[in-house]
C-alpha cells in the first residue's frame, strides 16, 4: 500500500499570502495518478487537481499542483479568505490511499 | 445538474447489517467507475471501495474487505454498499464519489454503531 505523508499539519498563513502543501509517497505514484482536494467543516471534499497539475473544472488558477513520482506539491498563490480548510492529497494509481490532511488556518 | 445522492445510514448496533444507496443524476451513470469513501467524525478521509463501470473490477479498503460488498445497477443509476457484520469502528460519514479522481461527491450519509 502506498503510504502518503502531508505537511504541514497545519499552516497557519494571512489572506494575500502564498501557501505551499507538500504531500510525500512512500513509493513512486504510477502517471501522476495524484490528486488534490478541499474540505470545508460540514460539507463533502471538492476536487482541485488531478494527474498532479490538471485543474478541476471551475477551480480558480490561484491552485495549482506540480511535482511527480515520490513528491507533490499544491501551491495557493494568493489566499482568499474562501481557501481556509483542510486539504489531502490522493493516490489513485496503485488502489487508493488518502494523505492524513493539512489544516490551513487564517493566521 | 450532475449530482450523487446518498441514502441508507442510520443507527446499527455491533454485528448488524446496513445498505447504503447512491443516486445518480446529470450524467451517464453506466460510463464512470465509482467509488465509496468514508470519514469518521473528526477524522480523514478513508477509501472504501471501487467498482468499475461495467461491475468487472471491485477493490476494498483492507479495513472492510469480507464484511462490505459493492454493486451497482447501470440501469438504476445507482450504487451501493451492503455492510455487514459493523463494528464500532466503521462509525462515519460514507460518501459515493465519481471516477478514478473522485471529481463529484454526494453529501454523505451518517452511519452509527453502537448499542
Amino acid at each position: 500500500e502506498i503510504v502518503l505523508t502531508q505537511s504541514p499539519g497545519t499552516l497557519s498563513l494571512s489572506p494575500g499570502e502564498r501557501a505551499t502543501l507538500s504531500c510525500r509517497a512512500s513509493q513512486s505514484v504510477s502517471s501522476s495518478s495524484l490528486a488534490w482536494y478541499q474540505q470545508k467543516p460540514g460539507q463533502a471534499p471538492r476536487l482541485l487537481i488531478y494527474g498532479a497539475s490538471s485543474r478541476a473544472t471551475g477551480i480558480p488558477d490561484r491552485f495549482s499542483g506540480s511535482g511527480s513520482g515520490t513528491d507533490f506539491t499544491l501551491t495557493i498563490s494568493r489566499l482568499e479568505p474562501e481557501d481556509f480548510a483542510v486539504y489531502y492529497c490522493q493516490q489513485y494509481g496503485s488502489s487508493h490511499t488518502f494523505g492524513q490532511g493539512t489544516k490551513l488556518e487564517i493566521k | 445538474e450532475v449530482q450523487l445522492v446518498e441514502s441508507g445510514g442510520g443507527l446499527v448496533q455491533p454485528g448488524g447489517s446496513l445498505r447504503l444507496s447512491c443516486e445518480a443524476s446529470g450524467f451517464t451513470f453506466s460510463s464512470y467507475s465509482m467509488n465509496w469513501v468514508r470519514q469518521a467524525p473528526g477524522k480523514g478521509l478513508e477509501w472504501v471501495s471501487y467498482i468499475s463501470s461495467t461491475s468487472s473490477t471491485i477493490y476494498y479498503a483492507d479495513s472492510v474487505k469480507g464484511r462490505f460488498t459493492i454493486s451497482r445497477d447501470n440501469a438504476k443509476s445507482s450504487l451501493y454498499l451492503q455492510m455487514n457484520s459493523l463494528r464500532a469502528e466503521d462509525t462515519a460519514v460514507y460518501y459515493c464519489a465519481r471516477s478514478r479522481a473522485f471529481d463529484i461527491w454526494g453529501q454523505g450519509t451518517m452511519v452509527t454503531v453502537s448499542s
